[in-house]
């Protein structure tokens, strides 16, 4: 079974630019979450989609954004970026459960490195 | 704000003695507990859950919760170099199936010595 696939894995960009990560999931987890790590913060929520809608946003500025489509696929973008962007920005599926016996478990991808110069 | 906190390290400890890891959370309201482990440069990968106060075992794995005082820990027996890495805990709101997102610590550095 395939697991999260991210890509790219490694992007150079320059302030200013803007960048789009894509994400497939596990196959069968609807819910889609993506997370950035940095040495200063650790791992910080973004957002979380689930059938096409955001659930629930972190505390990120406008220029961070995302979308899910119909096959679970999701993509984050960053717009005008700046050097505090740079990070490690993963992706997590999960299959929502109902109740607690699943705990809705996260597995996450390799991640996509990203550095802004 | 909702916050994770856990000792930095690094957490030395010699091959086949107990790893002791602890973290503390600051919102009443979680409900769901994770260990995570990352090796560097690497992915985290889940350990082990816990959403009920008391013990849960896996393996050479024991998470403990204990919600009157915010506390979860993870003990790893008879340690390994190979479980050498960073241990990060993750706290969520929900029970399953919410739409919450993880609130993690920064981690602890945990290195095991041959």
């Amino acid at each position: 079974k395939a697991g999260v696939t991210q890509t790219p894995r490694y992007l150079i960009k320059t302030r200013g630019q803007q960048v789009t990560l894509s994400c497939s999931p596990i196959s069968g987890h609807r819910s889609v979450s993506w997370y950035q790590q940095t040495p200063g913060q650790g791992l910080q929520f973004l957002f979380e989609y689930f059938s096409e809608t955001q659930r629930n946003k972190g505390n990120f500025p406008g220029r961070f954004s995302g979308r899910q489509f119909s096959n679970s696929r999701s993509e984050m973008n960053v717009s005008t970026l700046e050097l505090g962007d740079s990070a490690l920005y993963l992706c997590a599926s999960s299959l929502v459960r109902r109740g607690r016996s699943g705990a809705n478990v996260l597995t996450f991808g390799a991640g996509s490195r990203l550095t802004v110069l | 704000q909702k916050e994770v906190e856990q000792n930095s390290g690094p957490l030395s400890v010699p091959e086949g003695a107990i790893a002791s890891l602890n973290c503390t959370y600051s919102d009443r309201g979680s409900q769901s507990f994770f260990w995570y482990r990352q090796y560097s440069g690497k992915s985290p990968e889940l350990i082990m859950f816990i959403y009920s106060n008391g013990d849960k075992e896996d393996g050479r794995f024991t998470a403990q919760l204990n919600k009157a005082s915010q506390y979860v820990s993870l003990l790893i027996r008879d340690s390994q170099p190979s479980d050498s890495a960073t241990y990060l805990c993750a706290v969520r709101e929900g029970s399953g199936g919410g739409a919450d997102g993880l609130t993690f610590g920064k981690g602890t550095h945990l290195i095991i010595q041959p």
